[in-house]
């Protein structure tokens, strides 16, 4: 069935180094690739996505790359703060069924002063 | 933080209850969808709705029902035949069809005693 993996589960970094995290998925007709962003208690939120007409994507520190030959999409932050320490999540449609997402299981990223 | 909004913050259910939670918006999108969230588990769909009158399982859709009377409105009722129902659940809505962002609501937190 559709699947959307989500890698690492956990990631800890020191503050101003980068963060990657890398999401593939099953359905080669996915054209719609966002990334959330849930802070402890919180709603999740969306910081960027990204389309399938283009390999990549930038809004500041923070950018995502499509390969879609792979199958596979990944968010880059850059100078890490303590302020993004959060749980990610990537996504991607479902077959079938418009506006609806299949979710990974998210990235919790922690950034150490 | 407007427009999609869910009530109440916390709620506490004895096992054997029904109970129900509420989701409305004002951002006049045609889609909305219920997600239930367990910690290492990503965001999983419960059900969804793309027009008023109409909704459709999800993937882990047992011991839950819906209902779709308003375009503004999908609540969400958790039935005693849900056999772990302890969760954050989270409502969101979309423009149907467009295969774009999800707006969440705050989340619900519920508790069986």
């Amino acid at each position: 069935g559709e699947n959307v993996e989500q890698h690492p589960s956990t990631l800890s970094v020191q503050e101003g180094d980068s963060a990657v995290i890398k999401c593939t998925y099953s359905d080669s007709a996915s054209n719609y690739f966002p990334w959330y962003k849930q802070e402890l208690g919180k709603r999740p939120q969306l910081i960027i996505d990204i389309r399938s007409n283009v390999g990549e994507k930038k809004d500041q520190r923070i950018a995502v790359t499509l390969n879609k030959t792979a199958k596979h999409f990944s968010l880059h932050i850059t100078e890490t703060q303590p302020e993004d320490s959060a749980v990610y999540f990537c996504a991607a449609p479902r077959s079938g069924s418009q506006g609806n997402l299949i979710f990974g299981k998210g990235t919790k990223l922690s950034v150490k002063p | 933080d407007g427009g999609i909004t869910q009530s109440p913050k916390y709620l506490f259910r004895k096992e054997g209850q029904n109970v129900t939670l509420s989701c409305e918006q004002n951002l006049n999108h045609d889609a909305m969808y219920w997600y239930r969230q367990d910690p290492g588990q990503g965001l999983r769909l419960i059900y969804y709705s793309q027009i008023v009158n109409d909704f459709q399982k999800g993937d882990i859709a047992e011991g839950y029902s819906v209902s779709r009377e308003k375009k503004e409105s999908f609540p969400l009722t958790v039935t005693s035949a849900q056999k772990n129902p302890t969760a954050f659940y989270l409502c969101a809505s979309s423009l149907r069809g467009q295969g774009g962002e999800q707006f969440f609501g705050p989340g619900t937190r519920l508790t069986v005693l």
